[in-house]
């Protein structure tokens, strides 16, 4: 079946590393993505990678995939209290319809 | 070039009335999903079309939801006798292909009284 799942919180001081993990389920060919979104807004969409690479790196994130354990993970560097959010991770399995699946999100607290 | 627009941002609607969403994608994006964030909730697909077709409607409610995405104008996402549970954030997204990058909008906040 098609699930994505996520923890709900992650707290951390500024300046530290934070890691946001998911966990999807179909084995099929797919994209996975990572979106961000603050309080009242639209999602912005952060970086995405497909399920044949291990790693992908933009800046300060990082997203690390294990596909044997089907777990995707996103580590922010240098954590800043702008990155104060809900983060989404998303899967889309193609086929016929290009629809994504979402994770219930994360919220990241980032305390001063 | 502008991002993904939609209007109203904010619509307040009594029960039993309709609501209308409409969306705008991206210049030069031919391809418009529609979906809904129900509070502490994440995000359920509804609705995939490109213009004048659709083509996923798997996510749809089988009553008093409707899609369309016309030759001209926007796309509109319309719900019939609005009730409390319609409530939630609905969200626009659109993407230039059957590509698998899509990019939303700010979101419709819906609210039933």
């Amino acid at each position: 079946g098609e699930d994505v799942e996520q923890s709900l919180f992650l707290s951390v001081r500024e300046g530290d590393s934070s890691v946001i993990n998911c966990t999807y389920t179909d084995s099929s060919s797919t994209y996975l993505y990572w979106y961000k979104q603050e309080p009242g807004a639209g999602l912005q969409l952060l970086t995405y990678i497909f399920s044949n690479m291990d790693m992908k790196q933009d800046q300060r994130l990082t997203v690390l995939l294990n596909k044997k354990d089907k777990h995707l993970s996103l580590r922010i560097a240098d954590t800043q209290t702008g990155d104060s959010a809900i983060y989404f991770c998303a899967a889309n399995y193609g086929g016929a319809t290009n629809k994504l699946i979402f994770g219930t999100g994360t919220l990241l607290a980032v305390q001063p | 070039n502008a991002g993904v627009m939609q209007n109203p941002r904010h619509l307040v609607r009594r029960r039993g009335q309709e609501a209308r969403l409409r969306c705008s994608p991206m210049k030069g994006h031919s391809h418009v999903y529609w979906y809904r964030q129900l509070p502490e909730e994440g995000l359920k697909f509804m609705v995939y079309l490109q213009k004048e077709n659709i083509i996923d409607e798997s996510g749809m409610p089988k009553e008093r939801f409707s899609a369309e995405f016309p030759k001209e104008g926007p796309s509109i996402l319309r719900i019939q006798q609005v009730v409390r549970g319609d409530s939630a954030a609905y969200f626009c997204a659109s993407s230039p292909s059957r590509t698998y990058e899509q990019y939303f909008g700010p979101g419709t906040r819906l609210t039933v009284t």
